[in-house]
């Protein structure tokens, strides 16, 4: 089953910070994030395994509640170049690594 | 190194017909997917495979077969392609965690 991502799309000005949720209805083993430009593939941002772990990459860091089945990616003083989609991917307990599911994405613009 | 190689990257099909889209990695990475991304869908998983002559369905695999005869490749097949199946398609590997995604094919069919 799908994840559902929270909000669908966030438009920001430079420096301001934004969060996007990731949430299951299923135990989840781990949460992916990545990262889409327009016309562009996907391209990996950072994974998070179950026990409460967060994650930091530039100024994007994710945290992820394995009690709630919840991922949460943190952007931090944006810039120009976050502007793109992201998409959370789950992976359930029983689940390999191949079958990984996304979300539906949450558009991300940032204006000067 | 070049990752993960989808060939081809435009392609129109007329109604009915059939065609393979190609998809080569060179990570010797055990996983591989298919996905299909259509505007506000994100991301759907197609078919996927754990290993060379393994494969499994995933979320939206009607109209699609998969085969993996070597580690290296994955192709996906329409055997009578509709106009629902006009999407942008990715390939994906993985070995343990991150996905390496292929340029992707735009298909469009008539």
């Amino acid at each position: 089953q799908q994840p559902v991502q929270s909000p669908q799309a966030v438009i920001l000005r430079e420096g301001e910070d934004a969060v996007i949720n990731c949430s299951s209805s299923k135990a989840l083993y781990s949460v992916h994030w990545y990262r889409q430009k327009h016309g562009e593939a996907p391209v990996f941002l950072m994974i998070l395994l179950k026990g409460g772990e967060q994650k930091g990459h530039e100024k994007i860091s994710a945290s992820f509640n394995e009690k709630k089945q919840q991922s949460s990616l943190y952007l931090t003083a944006s810039q120009l170049s976050y502007s793109g989609t992201y998409f959370c991917g789950t992976l359930g307990a029983s689940s390999n690594t191949g079958k990984l599911i996304f979300g539906q994405g949450t558009t991300l613009q940032v204006k000067p | 190194n070049a990752g993960v190689t989808q060939t081809p990257k435009f392609q129109v099909l007329k109604t009915g017909q059939s065609m393979t889209l190609q998809c080569a990695q060179d990570m010797n990475h055990e996983y591989m997917s298919w996905y299909r991304q259509d505007p506000g869908m994100g991301l759907r998983l197609i078919h996927y495979s754990v290993g060379a002559g393994i494969t499994d369905q995933g979320e939206v695999p009607n109209g699609y077969n998969v085969s993996r005869s070597t580690t290296e490749d994955f192709p996906l097949r329409l055997l009578s392609a509709a106009p629902s199946q006009t999407s942008v398609y990715f390939c994906a590997s993985s070995g343990q965690g991150e996905h390496t995604f292929g340029s992707g094919t735009r298909l469009t069919v008539v």
